[in-house]
């Protein structure tokens, strides 16, 4: 199964911050990788697709990029209602997987 | 509007068996692949399971395969998800969710339901 690494696993940063966050997959999977956020008690929120689609009606503060093993997900400009727990997802092929999530706390 | 509502979650005890359910509305529902993600208490999400539009492609987390089977009826606009041998471990709330195009694109998700395994 491939692995998805994120880095780092919780970040405490502040409003107006530049935020990146990393996830490494242990083999290529061309583009087929989602970021989503998560809050406690919601669904989860699909915010990149194709490693750096934005979905539409995500503020264009969120961005990704990458392709391959190497991606990340970059909040220019931290937002109070940002606050989550974010997610990539690979679905190049089965089993699918998500890395272990990032928590951005408020410092 | 799109919509997908879980259903069939509770209380069962370990080794028993449960079946979720994800009724979808608001879109063509026999176009799109369906998938299960769960997540357990104080744990991250996981993807537990995928069903093609037509059924012809399905796939299962190493955690379930063999005990969980994933179908649909899309006369109905339901994705199901048959739950056996149920363990501790399987405690967690179930979301669906749908995929759009490809690479990573779920769009639409339920607001979950939760299973709990105990005795």
């Amino acid at each position: 199964a491939i692995q998805l690494t994120q880095s780092p696993s919780s970040l405490s940063a502040s409003v107006g911050d530049r935020v990146t966050i990393t996830c490494r997959a242990s083999q290529a999977i061309r583009h087929d990788l989602g970021w989503y956020q998560h809050k406690p008690g919601k669904a989860p929120k699909l915010l990149i697709y194709a490693a750096s689609t934005l979905q539409t009606g995500v503020p264009s503060r969120f961005s990704g990029s990458g392709s391959g093993t190497d991606f990340t997900l970059t909040i220019s400009s931290l937002q109070p209602e940002d606050f989550a727990t974010y997610y990539c997802l690979q679905d190049y092929n089965y089993p699918y997987t998500f890395g272990q999530g990032t928590k951005l706390e408020i410092k | 509007e799109v919509q997908l509502v879980e259903s069939g979650g509770g209380l069962v005890k370990p080794g028993g068996s449960l079946r979720l359910s994800c009724a979808a509305s608001g879109f063509p529902f026999s176009s799109y692949t369906i998938i299960w993600v769960r997540q357990a208490p104080g744990k991250g999400l996981e993807w537990v399971s995928s069903i093609s539009s037509s059924s012809s492609y399905m796939g299962y987390a190493d955690s379930v395969k063999g005990r969980f089977t994933i179908s649909r009826d899309n006369s109905k606009n339901s994705v199901y998800l048959q739950m056996n041998s149920l363990r501790a471990e399987d405690t967690a709330v179930y979301f669906c969710a749908r995929r759009r195009g490809n690479s990573g694109n779920y769009d639409s998700w339920g607001q979950g339901t939760l299973v709990t395994v105990s005795s």
